[in-house]
């Protein structure tokens, strides 16, 4: 079957670096997501990775391992609007996109 | 109005009820999703059209019936419903749906209850 792991809760303090990781089983790969949600509003694109490698963007990066079938989001200096879900998904062969059930990320001053 | 809309943002009904909700986009997209967001759970998958056709149904009960009148509007009617359905309903659109890497757009979701 297809899945996506990634861990439930994370704690994090402001100002210090968090890597969110992602691990996904999928039926053909063409591409992995990560979306911001903050509670009771839309999930937003964060990035999308499709070959291996990290992608820098801002304070956010994404990595992709394809051999390993694992990505990580990384996030710097982090601020309290950071706290929000953090949403992993992978686009399977027929371009469907499987989800993961999202981290949330709690921010301590 | 910009992005993806919903209305209404909050809904109770009873089991008996028959109720509507609403999404628009203002983005030219051509492909639009319904999805269902339980507490802890990934997000599931319920309904797609592109081109105003419907091209996926993932085995949705049929007390959930879509309508998709033009490419900026998707609507999602709902009767008789259970209990378990309580959930945030998350319409999103994209450009294309067989272009699959294209980025989706979320709309702030309707949170339903039904009592």
């Amino acid at each position: 079957g297809q899945n996506i792991d990634q861990p439930t809760e994370m704690t994090a303090t402001e100002g210090a670096i968090v890597q969110i990781n992602c691990t996904y089983q999928t039926s053909g790969f063409n591409g992995l997501f990560w979306y911001q949600q903050h509670a009771g509003e839309a999930p937003t694109f964060l990035s999308y990775n499709v070959l291996d490698g990290l992608e820098e963007k801002g304070r956010f990066s994404s990595f992709l391992s394809r051999s390993k079938g694992y990505s990580y989001l990384l996030l710097k200096e982090l601020q309290m609007k950071d706290s929000a879900s953090y949403l992993c998904a992978a686009l399977d062969s027929n371009y469907q996109l499987i989800w993961g059930a999202g981290t949330k990320l709690i921010i301590k001053p | 109005e910009t992005g993806v809309t919903q209305t209404p943002r909050h809904l109770v009904m009873g089991m008996t009820n028959k109720k509507s909700l609403k999404c628009e986009q203002h983005l030219g997209h051509n492909a639009m999703y319904w999805y269902k967001q339980s507490a802890k759970k990934p997000l599931e998958l319920m309904f797609v059209y592109n081109f105003k056709e419907q091209t996926e149904n993932n085995s949705v009960p049929s007390r959930f019936s879509p309508e998709c009148p033009n490419s900026s509007h998707l609507f999602l009617h709902l009767h008789t419903l259970q209990p378990e359905d309580s959930a945030l309903y998350l319409c999103a659109s994209s450009q294309e749906r067989t272009s699959g890497a294209d980025e989706q757009f979320f709309g702030p979701g309707t949170r339903l209850t039904v009592l």
